[in-house]
């Protein structure tokens, strides 16, 4: 089965810092590739999304991501985070028709 | 906007109790599906429909069935609840096969006594 890694399942900064979330996917074909922002008490939204071009993608928020083919990878980047941005953030891979596959999440927690 | 509708934010049940989580969207969108939401586990797709009438097996689709009898409406029906189907259930829809994103309804947190 296809899988998707998120190494940090819990990240701390204070405001104003940088952030990298990274994400791992195991599929070696055609994919498309989200990052999807759950704020508390709410549900999942896009935040960004990467389906062919440019491998830098720049999403709401002053979020953007990279994807790297070579190393598998779709990592999310923000330069300075705010307290807003406290939330848990999903990576997802989507293969072959309608197949998305989920990491297990990185909460992110801003410290004002 | 796209708007997904689950019909229930909260539910508590009894083991072996027959559950229905219904999930409306608004948008015409060909494809429904249905995941679970554990902590550390991220999301698992239990089932999902590009049709009315169709469906296909997710990963984790034991315990649980689905019906689309209509192109907005899918639900998801726990035959026989169990302690072990405690959890966030998640709707979402999305259009075409081979395009597009998923839009998330808001969830509907179901507890298994």
């Amino acid at each position: 089965a296809q899988s998707v890694s998120q190494h940090n399942h819990h990240v701390i900064l204070s405001e104003a810092a940088s952030l990298e979330l990274g994400c791992n996917y195991s599929y070696g074909g055609t994919v498309n590739l989200f990052w999807y922002v759950q704020y508390p008490g709410q549900h999942l939204q896009l935040l960004l999304k990467y389906f062919s071009g440019d491998p830098l993608v720049k999403g709401i928020k002053g979020f953007e991501a990279e994807f790297i083919k070579s190393k598998f990878s779709f990592n999310l980047r923000k330069p300075s985070v705010q307290w807003s941005d406290t939330a848990e953030y999903f990576c997802a891979v989507k293969y072959n028709f309608n197949k998305f596959y989920f990491g297990s999440g990185t909460k992110l927690n801003v410290k004002p | 906007d796209v708007k997904v509708t689950q019909s229930s934010r909260y539910l508590v049940k009894r083991t072996g109790e027959k559950v229905f989580l219904e999930c409306v969207q608004d948008m015409d969108h060909e494809n429904m599906f249905w995941y679970r939401q554990d902590p550390g586990l991220g999301l698992r797709l239990i089932y999902f429909s590009y049709d009315v009438k169709m469906k296909e097996k997710g990963d984790i689709p034991e315990g649980y069935s689905v019906s689309r009898e209509k192109k907005e409406r899918f639900s998801l029906i726990l035959e026989s609840a169990s302690t072990n189907q405690t959890s966030m259930y998640l709707c979402a829809s999305s259009w075409g096969l081979r395009t597009g994103e998923l839009f998330f309804g808001e969830g509907s947190r179901l507890t298994v006594l």
